[in-house]
């Protein structure tokens, strides 16, 4: 069964580096999500594409965080610079036409020392 | 601002038991509840959904209640297994299938044991 592609899998970087993840949805879903979970809660949306269109960034912190996904396909999500509070999991996602059923990928695992 | 509440934070339950765990919404616009299940190092799984024109939904031992007038939903276990134990999320969106933001619930932990 196609999945959700995420790499890397894990990421340990120092504070005011930055650090990029990517995301290749599965084949035919144009609709895909960028998701941050810190462990033991939730996760939280970060920015929602159409497309290669932002359709909802507004709780993507701007002034260090970005997204772009230029082609409509894949996808990358940019952290410059990170800091101590981004230490988290981050979830790429896309959605299945019609449905709303959301399938995540295994994550990206960032560490920021 | 939390607009879906989980409860209970953890559940331990003995094999063969129910689990239940709860979520209470607030946007009377959500139109969309479904679970997820979630190992660790893995990303979240879709388990089962429902709309709220249905009270319940079962698939396998899996059921989402639903109370529309209460603003609240729960997902039911029968007879958990040891393989059952994982994390467990609700979540809930308006215009789902169009792909409109999930909120998620913080999350269950669920055990069982042998």
């Amino acid at each position: 069964e196609a999945e959700v592609a995420q790499s890397p899998r894990y990421k340990i970087t120092e504070k005011s580096q930055a650090v990029a993840f990517w995301c290749d949805p599965i084949s035919g879903h144009a609709t895909l999500y960028w998701y941050r979970q810190i462990l033991g809660q939730g996760p939280e949306l970060l920015v929602q594409f159409q497309d290669e269109s932002v359709v909802d960034d507004s709780q993507l912190p701007k002034d260090r965080f970005s997204a772009e996904r230029l082609k409509g396909v894949d996808s990358t999500l940019k952290i410059q610079p990170a800091e101590l509070g981004d230490s988290a999991m981050y979830l790429c996602a896309s959605l299945r036409p019609h449905t709303g059923e959301l399938f995540f990928g295994e994550g990206s695992r960032l560490t920021v020392l | 601002q939390q607009q879906v509440k989980q409860s209970p934070q953890s559940l331990i339950v003995q094999k063969g038991g129910i689990s239940i765990i709860n979520c209470a919404y607030e946007n009377t616009a959500f139109d969309y509840f479904p679970w997820y299940q979630q190992f660790p190092g893995k990303g979240p799984a879709l388990l089962i959904a429902i709309r709220p024109d249905v009270s319940e939904k079962k698939e396998g031992r899996f059921t989402i209640s639903f109370n529309k007038s209460a603003k609240q939903f729960s997902l039911h276990i029968m007879d958990s297994q040891p393989g059952d134990s994982a994390t467990y999320f609700c979540a809930a969106s308006r215009g789902g299938t169009s792909g409109s933001r999930l909120t998620f619930g913080e999350g269950t932990q669920l055990t069982v044991n042998p």
